[in-house]
């Protein structure tokens, strides 16, 4: 058990649609990132949060929105969905700091989005 | 584009060999990661190696960073079956970009 918990594990919904994803970090863990794991393009990083505050952005489309709150949990909300964001997507929490990744990301479980 | 590039795609071995899998990366590193994936699981970290580290054992696994070469490989030392999983190298990059490779799908055959 990696301590980060991800909810839903599921998610079914339509196009159009939003919905949001909720990732509670390891105890103790101030970074939080997001990824976007699908079959053909891989395991894709969205963004970082440190603290509360946005450390690092990839590749996260602007129907793409993120928060961390002051009690570190944080949430991915995704807008205006496409049949192409069906994908798993993965929090992960790490000890942090503002030099990389240098210390391990622990994961969770993924929330697996399918869009109809 | 995705900084790091898994070699092989897939490998199969028998259970007792050694598996190494290789990692290429475009730009200059801060540090480097390796994960394991189980089928539809969250990525578990096995090791970290730092820019300016050669060389990194945990347990049955070794580590080498090139940095001349940007590229890093992992061996597993007398696979198991246990060891069938998904392997990904991890980069980033000055910009505090965080990049995961293709990965290497391992299996070990009992």
């Amino acid at each position: 058990d990696s301590g980060v918990t991800q909810t839903p594990k599921h998610l079914i919904t339509a196009t159009g649609q939003r919905v949001t994803l909720r990732c509670s970090p390891r105890s103790g863990d101030l970074s939080v990132y997001w990824y976007q794991q699908s079959l053909d393009q891989g395991l894709q990083f969205l963004i970082q949060y440190y603290n509360g505050e946005e450390r690092a952005k990839g590749n996260i489309l602007e129907r793409f929105s993120a928060q961390q709150f002051p009690d570190l949990h944080s949430e991915l909300n995704l807008s205006s969905l496409e049949l192409g964001d069906s994908a798993l997507y993965f929090c992960a929490s790490s000890v942090g700091s503002y030099r990389g990744l240098d210390s391990p990301l622990h994961f969770g479980n993924g929330t697996r989005l399918t869009v109809t | 584009s995705q900084q790091g590039e898994e070699d092989p795609q897939a490998l199969s071995i028998q259970e007792g060999e050694n598996a190494t899998m290789n990692c290429s990366y475009k730009t200059s590193i801060n540090n480097l990661q390796w994960y394991r994936q189980n089928s539809g699981r969250g990525l578990v970290h096995l090791i970290l190696i730092r820019s300016n580290e050669r060389e990194k054992h945990s347990g049955r696994l070794r580590v080498t960073l090139d940095t001349s070469k940007k590229s890093s490989s992992l061996l597993i030392t007398a696979s198991r079956a246990a060891d069938t999983a998904s392997y990904f190298c991890a980069t980033d990059n000055t910009g505090n970009q965080f990049y995961f490779g293709t990965g290497t799908s391992l299996t070990v055959i009992p």
